[in-house]
């Protein structure tokens, strides 16, 4: 199956930094999600990113899918942002069984 | 409105016990899933359904079983529980697999 691989494994940041969180992954996909799980372990769906680059307040993500990476931005990073991050891809080209493959992710931490 | 509902959100076990885990979202998503997520793995696809009375297996599927007998429940089943199935476990569900996935707040299992 497909290889989801994110970095770096942690990050801690003074609040007020700017970061970038990678994601590779080893084959083409039609389907690349961000997720935020937040200290509480609320997962929120942040960008539906397949292709592109996206953008919502200090966040903002952008897929290569031709080189098979996405990469999110968090700038004037605050300490709600802290918390796990997730990219999750899925291969699926036709058909109905999607389901999401996730990396195992980047805790964020963000010290005031 | 609800969105998914998990219950429990906590239990504990002892070896051999039986449980089922119950999702339950109120958006007439078709899509459904269970994932379990255990330290530095991410979440893992334990099995999942594109629709009522249908189920598939995702990537961990040993010792758990599921069931799909109404669109908006999602039943997870632990038969003869073990410490490797200490675990959080999450649902999510989504209306069309390949975006909007809502997940639930999360089931914190214990086997002892």
């Amino acid at each position: 199956g497909i290889q989801v691989e994110q970095s770096p494994p942690d990050l801690i940041l003074q609040e007020g930094a700017n970061s970038t969180l990678r994601c590779n992954f080893s084959d083409s996909v039609n389907n690349l999600q961000w997720f935020h799980q937040n200290p509480w372990g609320q997962l929120i769906n942040l960008f539906y990113i397949p292709s592109g680059t996206k953008q919502n307040g200090r966040l903002s993500a952008t897929t290569v899918a031709t080189e098979r990476y996405s990469l999110l931005y968090i700038s004037s990073s605050q300490t709600t942002d802290s918390g796990v991050y997730f990219c999750a891809v899925d291969t699926n080209s036709g058909g109905s069984n999607y389901k999401l493959t996730f990396g195992k992710g980047t805790l964020l931490t963000v010290n005031p | 409105n609800a969105g998914v509902t998990q219950t429990p959100k906590f239990r504990v076990l002892k070896t051999g016990q039986s449980m089922t885990l119950l999702c339950a979202q109120d958006m007439n998503h078709e899509y459904m899933y269970w994932y379990r997520q255990d330290p530095g793995m991410g979440l893992r696809l334990i099995h999942y359904s594109v629709g009522e009375g249908t189920t598939a297996k995702g990537e961990v599927p040993d010792g758990y079983n599921v069931s799909r007998l109404k669109k908006q429940n999602f039943l997870l089943g632990l038969e003869s529980a073990a410490p490797s199935q200490t675990s959080v476990y999450f649902c999510a569900s989504s209306p069309s697999g390949a975006r909007g996935y809502t997940f639930g707040s999360g089931t914190r299992l214990t086997v002892v």
